[in-house]
């Protein structure tokens, strides 16, 4: 069984860019959520997808944007950057939502500069 | 929405014990543990459902007060491997549609 794969582990962005990263979700997990830690916080939830759709959004702005493609994999991608988005970006998967524990990815830190 | 998670930082010696309480204002349908160790990912541990379960995995058990909307983490015998920080997590929902929300952390510090 395959766990969660995020690319790129690290990654360094100036302020106005655009980021895309990407995770793979565990086999059988059709559920993804997207999560933004500062460094000694909890993550906070950005949002989450389930069979390609949009399913519940955490108080990011809309320059915050996602996919699920059809094997469940998903995108983040996040436009005009500002220094506070650095931060590591954590991808979880699930089995549909309220029915298991989320196996969370090694995560991409983003550092904007 | 946030729960609340006490204390929020505890140093242990090798085989006493802890309890790590997580609180919420709103009612629950579930409650997550997780822990994460410095620079990796969180790692799930278990997931307690309203009933008023309690679970266990190896020296670290749950129960979930569904009245009181709060669950305790126990970590009995602790060992050099509990170290790390530990998160709850919340859904007041089963409809899907509704996030798994997490405290801010516990750190636990074991030492020898």
């Amino acid at each position: 069984e395959t766990g969660v794969t995020q690319s790129p582990t690290h990654l360094i962005k100036t302020r106005g860019q655009q980021v895309t990263l990407r995770c793979s979700s565990q086999s059988g997990h059709n559920t993804v959520s997207w999560y933004q830690q500062a460094l000694g916080q909890g993550p906070q939830f950005i949002f989450q997808y389930y069979r390609e759709e949009e399913n519940g959004r955490g108080n990011f702005p809309p320059r915050f944007s996602g996919l699920q493609f059809p094997n469940y994999s998903s995108e983040l991608n996040v436009n005009a950057l500002e220094l506070d988005d650095s931060a590591l970006y954590l991808c979880a998967s699930s089995p549909r939502q309220g029915r298991g524990g989320y196996t969370f990815g090694s995560g991409t830190r983003l550092t904007v500069v | 929405q946030q729960p609340v998670q006490s204390p929020q930082a505890v140093i242990l010696r090798e085989g006493e014990d802890a309890v790590i309480n997580c609180s919420s204002s709103k009612a629950l349908y579930s409650v997550h543990w997780y822990r994460q160790k410095h620079g990796e990912a969180p790692v799930f541990l278990m997931i307690l459902l309203k009933g008023g379960e309690q679970k266990g995995h190896e020296k670290i058990s749950a129960s979930f007060n569904e009245k009181k909307q709060q669950s305790s983490l126990y970590l009995t015998a602790s060992q050099l491997s509990y170290s790390g920080t530990y998160f709850c997590g919340t859904e007041i929902s089963f409809s899907g549609n509704t996030p798994l929300v997490f405290g801010k952390g516990t750190r636990l510090s074991v030492i020898a």
